[in-house]
């Protein structure tokens, strides 16, 4: 069964600095989506990696992605309060892209 | 273009009773997918339906059920309704093995 998890679960940051989220996940995929998501509200598409070393930026978020270690992060820049949400990652199987999501960052930017 | 609609926007049911939720695919869109988010938690992939047939499904119980019907809208059905069956249900359209999915603006359930 593929695992997807993500690290840390919970995240607190100051405004203006830097911080990666980790997604790593079990079996073989060259897929991997970024979502956010605010509270009570739907999925929100922010990146889609298709390729090993795939990387991909808009404005202060950027995702890559090693297929080898299995391995996707998001990298946030210079954080900003209209950051705050819960980030996914998840992870296409099958031949239908069956989407695997992992558990969640929730992440808070405080000025 | 008509995006991922879902209905109704939210629901109360009581423990025991069944429950079917409605998506209309985004146009064109031949696939669609099911996932279940508990608060707090990922969304868990269900079931697929491509062409009115299931394609793939999670680690979900009988007593759920779908259909996708020739203009390629979707039914989720819940049968004898648990506590913990209370969640937002996701649905999302695709065209087939596309690696873009769009999805819906969600259905909350809540069982009592």
């Amino acid at each position: 069964e593929l695992k997807v998890e993500q690290n840390p679960l919970f995240l607190s940051m100051q405004e203006g600095k830097n911080y990666t989220i980790y997604c790593n996940y079990s079996t073989t995929s060259d897929r991997l989506y970024w979502y956010r998501q605010d509270p009570g509200k739907s999925l929100e598409s922010l990146f889609v990696l298709l390729s090993n070393g795939a990387v991909k930026q808009e404005g202060r978020l950027m995702a890559s992605l090693d297929t080898k270690a299995r391995l996707s992060t998001l990298h946030i820049t210079a954080a900003v309060h209209d950051l705050s949400a819960t980030y996914f990652c998840a992870v296409a199987q099958g031949t239908g892209n069956q989407f695997y999501f992992g558990t969640g960052t929730s992440l808070t930017v405080i000025p | 273009e008509t995006g991922v609609t879902q209905s109704p926007t939210h629901l109360i049911k009581t423990r025991g009773q069944q429950v079917t939720l409605r998506c209309s695919s985004q146009s064109g869109h031949n696939t669609v997918s099911w996932y279940q988010q508990a608060l707090g938690q990922g969304p868990q992939f269900i079931f697929q339906y491509y062409r009115e047939e299931e394609n793939g499904r999670g680690n979900f119980p009988p007593r759920f059920s779908g259909l996708q019907f020739p203009n390629y809208s979707s039914e989720l059905n819940v049968n004898a309704l648990e506590l913990d069956d209370s969640a937002l249900y996701l649905c999302a359209s695709s065209f087939w093995n596309s690696y873009e999915q769009y999805f819906g603006p969600g259905t909350r359930l809540t069982v009592t």
